[in-house]
């Protein structure tokens, strides 16, 4: 069963810290991986996708990185705001045109 | 671009009532949108697919005859609840797609509250 987990399921910080948002799934035959932010009961918002092929993918503070032989994918945060603070969600697709498997979501807190 | 709408945004009903969200791609064509229902502190789970102008193909476990799918057009689907009850209150999101395209577009998500 193709199953994707992000641990921990919450996590709080204080401003200006660098983090790392985790996330494993089953099935290494992963086709991408996509990272989410979701504000409280709002929609979400596509951070980063990366392909299979690749192993990371960056966007100015963030920065993806994708290991399917151990399957794992991590989100790294740079210097963190308070704006920052939301749920983070990852998803896999496991074939072309596939649907989105959801991890459980870390929700984030970056105290001032 | 690529906006995906949702309406309404919040609803409450009665129970037994059918309630009718509405998806719509606002500035580009979605050959596949999708309907996910998210309980509270949970992640999202998706219930159906739905291609333009064919029926949708739900996942195991959810009642088609009780949440009706049409995508009637390349910007529009919508996801009916029928006969409401506690139990289907929920956050509901959309989400749609380009043909030949991997990224899918969310919409804000439909709060649904059925007493």
């Amino acid at each position: 069963k193709q199953e994707v987990t992000q641990i921990p399921a919450a996590l709080s910080v204080p401003e200006g810290e660098n983090l790392v948002l985790n996330c494993s799934f089953t099935d290494s035959a992963i086709y991408n991986l996509q990272w989410f932010r979701q504000d409280p009961g709002k929609g979400l918002t596509s951070l980063l996708l990366i392909q299979s092929s690749q192993r990371e993918q960056t966007s100015g503070r963030l920065n993806a990185s994708l290991d399917k032989s151990s399957g794992r994918s991590t989100l790294y945060i740079a210097a963190s705001q308070p704006g920052d603070s939301a749920t983070y969600l990852c998803a896999g697709i496991y074939n072309q045109g596939g649907k989105l498997i959801f991890g459980q979501g870390t929700e984030l807190s970056v105290k001032p | 671009g690529a906006v995906v709408s949702q309406h309404p945004s919040w609803v409450i009903c009665k129970s037994g009532t059918s309630v009718k969200i509405e998806c719509r791609s606002l500035d580009f064509q979605a050959t596949t949108m999708f309907w996910y229902r998210q309980f509270p502190k949970q992640s999202l789970m998706l219930m159906a697919t739905s291609n333009e102008g064919s029926k949708a193909t739900y996942e195991q476990g959810v009642e088609k005859d009780k949440f009706l799918i049409n995508h009637a057009s390349l910007t529009l689907s919508t996801l009916t609840v029928t006969s409401a009850h506690p139990e289907d209150s929920s956050f509901y999101i959309c989400s749609a797609r380009r043909d030949f395209q991997e990224t899918q577009y969310f919409g804000p998500g439909t709060r649904l509250l059925v007493l």
